[in-house]
């Protein structure tokens, strides 16, 4: 089992561009999530998905968009980058509500907006 | 929403030391978090509890409903145990967890 994985690593982006940060599981949890983490502040969320279908957003949602189309990827878009969405994002699952169950990390994946 | 507090922010011990992080939040919660990240990135779940006590080899994590309250102990800790230890809680009927800002521990040798 690979678990959660997250790609790219690292990624560098100019200002306005867009891409797709790709986080895919193989344990076939229902709960998906991205979370952004800045220095200084507890990790935030973004968005997440409690099935295939089903988005929400979380916290900080604005410059991103998710698509849950199967149970195994739940990709991130940033539409138009922005310098404030430099960060450490954090894709994360668990196999049911989030008060029974423990959460499974991806790597993370570090994008500098220049 | 909920207000996620830890103590200390950072903390430096001697191997072999016992060790204990806090974590206080501000409402009534359905389940605590306890993870763990190292430098280079990567977070693991260490915990999920929502009464009582739970033991993981060196790892004891605790909770307090009626005051709540978290702590985290690590006995007779080791170099390898030196990393960013995270509080998460999770609210009655909501899939969204709060975060604190995590506890930096460092251990020497």
């Amino acid at each position: 089992n690979a678990g959660v994985t997250q790609t790219p690593k690292f990624q560098v982006l100019k200002t306005g561009q867009s891409m797709t940060l790709q986080c895919a599981q193989d344990m076939n949890h229902e709960y998906m999530s991205w979370y952004r983490q800045d220095p200084g502040m507890g990790l935030r969320l973004i968005h997440y998905s409690v099935g295939a279908g089903i988005t929400d957003q979380g916290e900080v949602p604005n410059g991103y968009n998710v698509s849950r189309s199967t149970t195994e990827d739940f990709p991130l878009r940033l539409l138009s980058a922005a310098p404030s969405q430099t960060s450490v994002y954090f894709c994360a699952t668990g196999i049911g509500k989030l008060y029974n169950s423990p959460l499974h990390f991806g790597n993370g994946t570090r994008l500098t907006v220049t | 929403k909920n207000e996620v507090e830890q103590s200390p922010q950072n903390l430096t011990a001697q191997e072999g030391e016992f060790i204990t992080i806090n974590c206080s939040y501000s409402v009534g919660i359905s389940a605590l978090h306890w993870l763990q990240q190292h430098p280079g990135g990567g977070i693991v779940s260490l915990f999920m509890l929502s009464s009582g006590k739970k033991k993981h080899g060196r790892l004891i994590a605790t909770i307090n409903i009626q005051e709540k309250h978290s702590s985290l102990h690590i006995t007779a800790s080791h170099p390898r145990d030196s990393a960013v230890y995270i509080c998460a809680v999770g609210n009655f009927g909501n899939e969204k967890l709060t975060f604190g800002t995590g506890t930096r521990l460092t251990i020497i040798p």
